[in-house]
Protein backbone atom coordinates (compact mmCIF):
# COMPACT_ATOMS: atom_id res chain seq x y z
CA UNK A 1 0.00 0.00 0.00
CA UNK A 2 3.24 2.32 -0.56
CA UNK A 3 1.17 5.38 -3.03
CA UNK A 4 3.25 7.90 -3.76
CA UNK A 5 6.96 7.08 -2.66
CA UNK A 6 9.58 9.74 -3.09
CA UNK A 7 13.62 9.66 -2.37
CA UNK A 8 15.17 10.83 -0.62
CA UNK A 9 13.70 12.12 2.20
CA UNK A 10 16.35 14.74 3.19
CA UNK A 11 19.33 15.97 1.22
CA UNK A 12 22.06 19.17 1.90
CA UNK A 13 23.41 20.15 -0.89
CA UNK A 14 26.45 22.89 -1.79
CA UNK A 15 25.15 25.66 -4.32
CA UNK A 16 26.17 24.16 -7.88
CA UNK A 17 25.83 20.41 -6.93
CA UNK A 18 23.56 18.30 -9.14
CA UNK A 19 20.96 15.74 -7.86
CA UNK A 20 17.46 14.27 -8.78
CA UNK A 21 14.66 13.93 -6.88
CA UNK A 22 13.22 10.72 -7.53
CA UNK A 23 9.15 9.73 -7.27
CA UNK A 24 7.37 6.51 -7.72
CA UNK A 25 3.63 5.71 -7.75
CA UNK A 26 2.23 1.93 -7.78
CA UNK A 27 -1.38 3.03 -8.31
CA UNK A 28 -1.40 2.40 -12.32
CA UNK A 29 -1.52 6.26 -12.52
CA UNK A 30 -1.41 8.15 -15.88
CA UNK A 31 -0.64 12.13 -14.28
CA UNK A 32 2.02 12.78 -12.25
CA UNK A 33 3.37 16.37 -10.56
CA UNK A 34 6.25 17.93 -8.97
CA UNK A 35 5.59 21.00 -6.53
CA UNK A 36 7.33 22.79 -4.44
CA UNK A 37 6.17 24.27 -0.82
CA UNK A 38 8.16 27.24 0.44
CA UNK A 39 6.90 29.28 3.48
CA UNK A 40 4.37 32.01 2.47
CA UNK A 41 4.16 30.55 -1.10
CA UNK A 42 2.10 27.84 -0.66
CA UNK A 43 2.82 24.96 -3.44
CA UNK A 44 3.46 25.55 -6.30
CA UNK A 45 3.85 23.02 -9.20
CA UNK A 46 7.07 22.89 -11.09
CA UNK A 47 6.29 20.24 -13.63
CA UNK A 48 3.31 17.81 -14.44
CA UNK A 49 3.15 14.63 -16.87
CA UNK A 50 -0.38 13.94 -17.89
CA UNK A 51 0.67 11.13 -19.61
CA UNK A 52 3.91 8.46 -20.13
CA UNK A 53 6.01 10.12 -22.72
CA UNK A 54 4.69 13.84 -21.90
CA UNK A 55 5.76 16.49 -19.87
CA UNK A 56 4.97 20.39 -19.30
CA UNK A 57 6.12 23.40 -17.52
CA UNK A 58 4.14 24.38 -14.59
CA UNK A 59 4.42 27.59 -12.69
CA UNK A 60 7.77 27.58 -11.49
CA UNK A 61 10.03 25.43 -13.80
CA UNK A 62 13.28 27.67 -14.38
CA UNK A 63 16.33 25.40 -12.92
CA UNK A 64 14.88 22.53 -13.18
CA UNK A 65 14.44 19.10 -15.55
CA UNK A 66 12.14 16.20 -15.84
CA UNK A 67 12.12 12.63 -16.83
CA UNK A 68 8.91 10.89 -17.01
CA UNK A 69 11.22 7.21 -17.56
CA UNK A 70 7.88 4.98 -17.19
CA UNK A 71 4.20 5.19 -16.61
CA UNK A 72 5.76 4.63 -12.70
CA UNK A 73 8.53 6.94 -12.17
CA UNK A 74 8.89 10.95 -12.33
CA UNK A 75 12.40 12.04 -12.02
CA UNK A 76 12.92 15.80 -10.86
CA UNK A 77 16.21 17.23 -11.31
CA UNK A 78 18.44 20.22 -10.25
CA UNK A 79 21.69 20.66 -12.42
CA UNK A 80 23.45 23.33 -10.28
CA UNK A 81 21.19 24.03 -7.48
CA UNK A 82 21.13 27.26 -5.66
CA UNK A 83 20.21 28.77 -2.35
CA UNK A 84 16.32 29.83 -3.92
CA UNK A 85 15.54 26.21 -4.58
CA UNK A 86 15.68 25.20 -0.45
CA UNK A 87 12.25 23.91 -0.30
CA UNK A 88 10.26 20.70 0.06
CA UNK A 89 9.65 18.84 -2.73
CA UNK A 90 6.07 16.88 -3.67
CA UNK A 91 5.14 14.71 -5.69
CA UNK A 92 1.70 13.76 -6.45
CA UNK A 93 -0.24 11.29 -8.80
CA UNK A 94 -3.44 10.96 -10.22
CA UNK A 95 -5.50 8.78 -12.46
CA UNK A 96 -6.13 11.19 -14.90
CA UNK A 97 -5.39 15.10 -14.64
CA UNK A 98 -8.52 16.36 -12.94
CA UNK A 99 -8.79 13.25 -10.67
CA UNK A 100 -7.60 13.61 -7.01
CA UNK A 101 -4.19 13.83 -6.65
CA UNK A 102 -2.42 11.60 -3.92
CA UNK A 103 1.18 13.09 -2.67
CA UNK A 104 3.80 11.40 -1.20
CA UNK A 105 6.08 12.53 1.69
CA UNK A 106 8.12 15.12 0.76
CA UNK A 107 11.74 15.70 -0.02
CA UNK A 108 13.14 18.21 2.47
CA UNK A 109 16.51 19.82 0.31
CA UNK A 110 18.39 22.58 1.96
CA UNK A 111 21.06 24.45 -0.31
CA UNK A 112 24.14 26.02 1.24
CA UNK B 1 -4.45 33.93 -12.97
CA UNK B 2 -6.55 31.87 -10.01
CA UNK B 3 -5.43 32.90 -7.00
CA UNK B 4 -6.85 31.10 -4.28
CA UNK B 5 -7.61 32.46 -0.25
CA UNK B 6 -8.17 30.85 2.82
CA UNK B 7 -9.24 32.74 5.92
CA UNK B 8 -8.91 32.39 8.69
CA UNK B 9 -4.99 31.54 8.61
CA UNK B 10 -5.11 29.92 12.07
CA UNK B 11 -7.68 28.96 14.57
CA UNK B 12 -8.06 27.00 17.88
CA UNK B 13 -11.01 25.36 19.30
CA UNK B 14 -12.15 23.24 22.11
CA UNK B 15 -12.49 19.56 21.27
CA UNK B 16 -16.21 18.72 20.00
CA UNK B 17 -17.08 21.98 18.51
CA UNK B 18 -18.62 22.23 15.03
CA UNK B 19 -16.36 24.15 12.69
CA UNK B 20 -16.10 25.88 9.31
CA UNK B 21 -12.86 26.78 7.15
CA UNK B 22 -13.35 28.73 4.41
CA UNK B 23 -11.78 29.05 0.57
CA UNK B 24 -12.29 31.32 -1.93
CA UNK B 25 -11.19 31.65 -5.51
CA UNK B 26 -10.86 34.56 -7.96
CA UNK B 27 -12.28 32.60 -11.53
CA UNK B 28 -15.16 30.86 -11.56
CA UNK B 29 -14.09 28.63 -14.29
CA UNK B 30 -12.77 25.27 -12.63
CA UNK B 31 -13.12 22.23 -13.12
CA UNK B 32 -12.98 20.75 -9.83
CA UNK B 33 -11.77 21.70 -6.02
CA UNK B 34 -9.84 19.36 -3.93
CA UNK B 35 -9.75 19.89 0.08
CA UNK B 36 -6.70 18.34 1.31
CA UNK B 37 -5.33 17.46 5.32
CA UNK B 38 -1.34 18.21 6.13
CA UNK B 39 0.03 16.88 9.35
CA UNK B 40 3.51 18.38 10.17
CA UNK B 41 6.55 17.01 8.42
CA UNK B 42 4.29 15.19 6.26
CA UNK B 43 2.52 14.96 2.56
CA UNK B 44 -0.90 15.93 1.46
CA UNK B 45 -3.85 13.73 2.36
CA UNK B 46 -6.99 14.11 -0.06
CA UNK B 47 -10.17 14.80 1.94
CA UNK B 48 -13.20 15.64 -0.32
CA UNK B 49 -13.13 16.52 -4.27
CA UNK B 50 -15.94 18.03 -5.73
CA UNK B 51 -16.85 18.56 -9.44
CA UNK B 52 -17.67 22.12 -10.35
CA UNK B 53 -21.14 20.22 -11.50
CA UNK B 54 -21.67 19.35 -7.64
CA UNK B 55 -23.09 21.15 -4.59
CA UNK B 56 -21.71 19.71 -1.81
CA UNK B 57 -19.67 16.03 -0.73
CA UNK B 58 -19.56 14.31 2.55
CA UNK B 59 -17.24 12.08 4.23
CA UNK B 60 -17.76 10.98 7.71
CA UNK B 61 -17.60 14.21 9.72
CA UNK B 62 -16.48 16.10 6.99
CA UNK B 63 -18.50 18.10 4.79
CA UNK B 64 -17.39 20.42 1.65
CA UNK B 65 -19.92 22.82 0.30
CA UNK B 66 -19.47 24.39 -2.99
CA UNK B 67 -20.58 27.95 -4.85
CA UNK B 68 -19.20 28.57 -8.38
CA UNK B 69 -21.07 31.66 -8.75
CA UNK B 70 -19.54 33.08 -5.75
CA UNK B 71 -16.18 32.01 -5.44
CA UNK B 72 -16.42 30.31 -2.33
CA UNK B 73 -16.10 26.63 -0.82
CA UNK B 74 -16.40 25.69 2.58
CA UNK B 75 -15.34 22.86 5.11
CA UNK B 76 -17.28 21.67 8.07
CA UNK B 77 -16.51 19.79 10.36
CA UNK B 78 -18.50 18.31 12.86
CA UNK B 79 -17.47 17.16 16.62
CA UNK B 80 -13.81 18.40 16.44
CA UNK B 81 -10.84 16.02 17.57
CA UNK B 82 -7.60 16.63 19.04
CA UNK B 83 -6.64 14.27 16.11
CA UNK B 84 -8.23 16.44 13.36
CA UNK B 85 -5.19 19.32 14.32
CA UNK B 86 -3.51 19.73 11.11
CA UNK B 87 -3.22 22.70 8.16
CA UNK B 88 -5.78 22.21 5.97
CA UNK B 89 -5.44 23.50 2.43
CA UNK B 90 -7.82 23.85 -0.55
CA UNK B 91 -6.91 23.38 -4.67
CA UNK B 92 -8.57 24.30 -7.42
CA UNK B 93 -8.39 23.09 -11.09
CA UNK B 94 -8.67 25.70 -13.57
CA UNK B 95 -10.02 25.83 -17.29
CA UNK B 96 -8.08 28.62 -18.20
CA UNK B 97 -4.95 28.36 -16.61
CA UNK B 98 -1.95 28.24 -19.47
CA UNK B 99 -0.29 24.98 -17.21
CA UNK B 100 -2.66 22.76 -18.12
CA UNK B 101 -4.25 21.38 -15.67
CA UNK B 102 -2.66 22.50 -12.65
CA UNK B 103 -3.84 22.80 -9.15
CA UNK B 104 -3.66 26.48 -7.40
CA UNK B 105 -3.67 26.11 -3.55
CA UNK B 106 -4.53 28.56 -0.89
CA UNK B 107 -2.57 28.90 1.74
CA UNK B 108 -4.00 26.78 4.29
CA UNK B 109 -5.90 27.10 7.85
CA UNK B 110 -3.54 25.90 10.32
CA UNK B 111 -6.58 24.00 12.71
CA UNK B 112 -5.53 23.46 16.65
CA UNK B 113 -8.30 21.13 18.41
CA UNK B 114 -7.52 21.27 22.45
CA UNK B 115 -8.86 18.45 24.46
Amino acid sequence: NAGVTQTPKFQVLKTGQSMTLQCAQDMNHNSMYWYRQDPGMGLRLIYYSASEGTTDKGEVPNGYNVSRLNKREFSLRLESAAPSQTSVYFCASSEFETQPQHFGDGTRLSIL
Amino acid sequence: KQEVTQIPAALSVPEGENLVLNCSFTDSAIYNLQWFRQDPGKGLTSLLLIQSSQREQTSGRLNASLDKSSGRSTLYIAASQPGDSATYLCAVISMSDNAGNMLTFGGGTRLMVKP
